[in-house]
């Protein structure tokens, strides 16, 4: 089966500016999530999803960023407008629902802020 | 809150060396424990999982022992390659597995020939 898509891997935006990720799950899983990692330090959630609606958005930082899943099956992430300290590697990950199954990771995009 | 603590690195080790990457945990309940590796390049990969106390999750070599007693998920590898050479995350999951993870900050592994 196709893992899991992440697009853009690299994407270089001005302080200001607008930027969308987008993540591709792997198809049939209706658990999708949207995790980040700042400068070195620990992947840290944003926010789930199953399938369209939001489980737990308890890890968006703040009213700039706004995910989307329409129709559950790809995901977009916005960042609107981008500061300094939004850089890192942003990681979209999904899994089936069931008990214990593992999130499988996609290979991440990397945020660079100017 | 739950959190993860994992050793700092980077560990340098020679090839065929014993690996040993420490990882603790805070949690209610009880979570399932996992570690995911990030080879160079790539995303992030499942290595190996364990759900309640004492499972031992093994893969390629690697095993881990979920210790409630002294709640820790240590990884372990009697003898690393070179191609071993990663980023390793040790994570937690509250509610069974499903739910978000949490992760430690990352240990990076070299391993010289």
């Amino acid at each position: 089966e196709a893992g899991v898509t992440q697009f853009p891997s690299h994407s270089v935006i001005e302080k200001g500016q607008t930027v969308t990720l987008r993540c591709d799950p792997i198809s049939g899983h209706d658990n999708l999530y949207w995790y980040r990692r700042v400068m070195g330090k620990e992947i840290k959630f944003l926010l789930h999803f199953v399938k369209e609606s939001k489980q737990d958005e308890s890890g968006m930082p703040n009213n700039r960023f706004l995910a989307e899943r329409t129709g559950g099956t790809y995901s977009t992430l916005k960042v609107q407008p981008a500061e300094l300290e939004d850089s890192g590697v942003y990681f979209c990950a999904s899994s089936r629902t069931g008990l214990h199954q593992p999130q499988h990771f996609g290979d991440g995009t990397r945020l660079s802020i100017l | 809150g739950n959190s993860v603590t994992q050793m700092e690195g980077p560990v340098t080790l020679s090839e065929e060396a014993f690996l040993t990457i420490n990882c603790t945990y805070t949690a209610t309940g009880y979570p399932s424990l996992f570690w995911y590796v990030q080879y160079p390049g790539e995303g992030l990969q499942l290595l190996l999982k364990a759900t309640k106390a004492d499972d031992k999750g093994s893969n390629k070599g690697f095993e881990a022992t979920y210790r409630k007693e002294t709640t820790s998920f240590h990884l372990e590898k009697g003898s690393v390659q070179v191609s071993d050479s990663a980023v390793y995350f040790c994570a937690l999951s509250e509610k069974g597995g499903y739910n978000k993870l949490i992760f430690g900050a990352g240990t990076r592994l070299a391993v010289h020939p």
